[in-house]
């Protein structure tokens, strides 16, 4: 497909498990970007991959959190013993160029996170 | 921290009327982002603003971007009922590793 995908799509798990989630961004982008989206609420920013790398881990919530980037591609966001705090809706982002740039982000539909 | 504050937070008006929504940030920036989401759906971009004074229109939306006050605003004229969704601004930090968004405004616009 042409735009970016997260997967899956809904996640439900017991509290203490451990939660990977895949964002594919679209072909060629270079930047990706994580977002957490709580009920009604608004986005906070998690994390951004330039290439491989991200330049400030700061947004992550918890050492709980970890995210990752390989090949310029794929990115996977790891929840490790998931609380009950992080369920929302988790979306993944990509733009073309580094943010310095100015360009707009494209969202993939996200993933529903459910911890019971 | 940055702080991005959108007002009203809610909006209720009716079809054919205008009104504007407001965007204030906390530190200095020349850029700014609007995007639209519609309910269960993810987000789309509307406008990027990037300097000092612009102004961008869309249909009915228009965006503009005073980086001396540190406001944005995004005007909707003669609103229609498809343009009911919640609407976010964002910027981002000064080095550009950080992203800031708005708590976003629901408008409803009746029939």
């Amino acid at each position: 497909g042409a735009g970016v995908s997260q997967s899956p799509s809904n996640k439900v798990t017991e509290k203490g498990k451990d939660v990977e989630l895949r964002c594919d961004p679209i072909s060629g982008h270079t930047a990706l970007y994580w977002y957490r989206q709580s009920l009604g609420q608004g986005l906070e920013f998690l994390i951004y991959f330039q290439g491989n790398s991200a330049p400030d881990k700061s947004g992550l919530p918890s050492d709980r959190f970890s995210a990752e980037r390989t090949g310029g591609s794929v990115s996977t966001l790891t929840i490790q013993r998931t609380q009950q705090e992080d369920s929302a809706v988790y979306l993944c982002a990509s733009s073309l160029q580094a943010p310095r740039v100015g360009q707009p982000q494209h969202f993939g539909d996200g993933t529903r996170l459910s911890i019971l | 921290e940055l702080k991005v504050e959108q007002n009203p937070l809610f909006l209720s008006m009716q079809e054919g009327k205008n009104y504007t929504i407001y965007c204030n940030y906390s530190t200095t920036s020349d850029r700014l982002y609007w995007y639209r989401q519609d309910p269960g759906k993810s987000l789309e971009s509307l406008f990027v603003l990037l300097s000092n004074g612009a102004v961008k229109q869309e249909g009915r939306l228009m965006a503009s971007l005073d980086t001396k006050a540190r406001l944005s605003t995004l005007h909707i004229t003669a609103a229609v009922h498809d343009l009911s969704a919640t609407y976010f601004c964002a910027v981002d930090s000064y080095n550009f590793n950080k992203f800031y968004f708005g708590s976003g405004t629901k408008l409803n616009v009746k029939p």
